[in-house]
């Protein structure tokens, strides 16, 4: 069935770094969201990607869909203490997975 | 305009005992999914509830099962609990049945097996 795999499990930055984070399914994606989960609190939706080669920004936020509807990207620019949290991407073909998210931290 | 309301927010349980957890959708939403999210990992779709009925489910066994009423509130509940059915468990609501639109999670009901 269909594997959602996301790398880098943790990544820690000084704040103004940048940060990416790489979501790849093992099969061809209708679609791909975006979620970011604060330190205990629950998934909030950042975006969807529906076309190939898709790229879309949200202020510091970079998001990036692949040519196949395999793969996608997130990426931040000059992170600050307020990006700090999990991501999530979702792979969504006849259902939704989750992939096991990119934990962020940013020292001031 | 409410969203996604669950309850409780915390419960601890023991083995083999039966849990039942609650989830109100976000207003003019028809289609309540729920996720089991285990510490450090990305939930995991349990199933989905559309006009009343199970439309889709995740590699769950039999033991979680769910309801969901004509308000489109939703239930979920698990028999027999087991030490790995400790996690939260997240609802999340939307318009129309299926993967494809934008959830809307609840804050959660975490869920401790002793």
């Amino acid at each position: 069935g269909q594997q959602v795999m996301q790398i880098p499990q943790y990544q820690h930055v000084q704040e103004g770094e940048d940060f990416t984070t790489y979501c790849n399914s093992s099969t061809t994606l209708s679609n791909i969201q975006w979620y970011k989960q604060r330190p205990g609190g629950h998934p909030v939706f950042l975006i969807q990607l529906v076309k190939s080669g898709e790229v879309k920004k949200q202020k510091r936020l970079t998001f990036q869909f692949g040519e196949a509807k395999k793969n996608s990207s997130l990426h931040i620019t000059a992170t600050q203490t307020t990006d700090v949290g999990t991501y999530f991407c979702a792979g969504v073909n006849n259902d939704m997975r989750f992939g096991a998210g990119t934990r962020l931290t940013v020292k001031p | 305009d409410a969203g996604v309301t669950q309850s409780p927010t915390h419960l601890i349980k023991t083995r083999g005992q039966q849990v039942t957890l609650r989830c109100s959708p976000k207003s003019g939403h028809d289609t309540v999914s729920w996720y089991q999210q285990a510490l450090g990992q990305g939930p995991q779709f349990i199933f989905q509830y559309y006009e009343e009925e199970e439309r889709q489910r995740g590699n769950f066994p039999d033991r979680f099962s769910g309801h969901q009423f004509p308000n489109y509130s939703s239930e979920l509940n698990v028999n027999a609990l087991l030490l790995g059915d400790s996690a939260l468990y997240l609802c999340a609501s939307s318009f129309l049945a299926g993967p494809t639109g934008e959830l809307f999670f609840g804050e959660g009901s975490r869920l401790t097996v002793l």
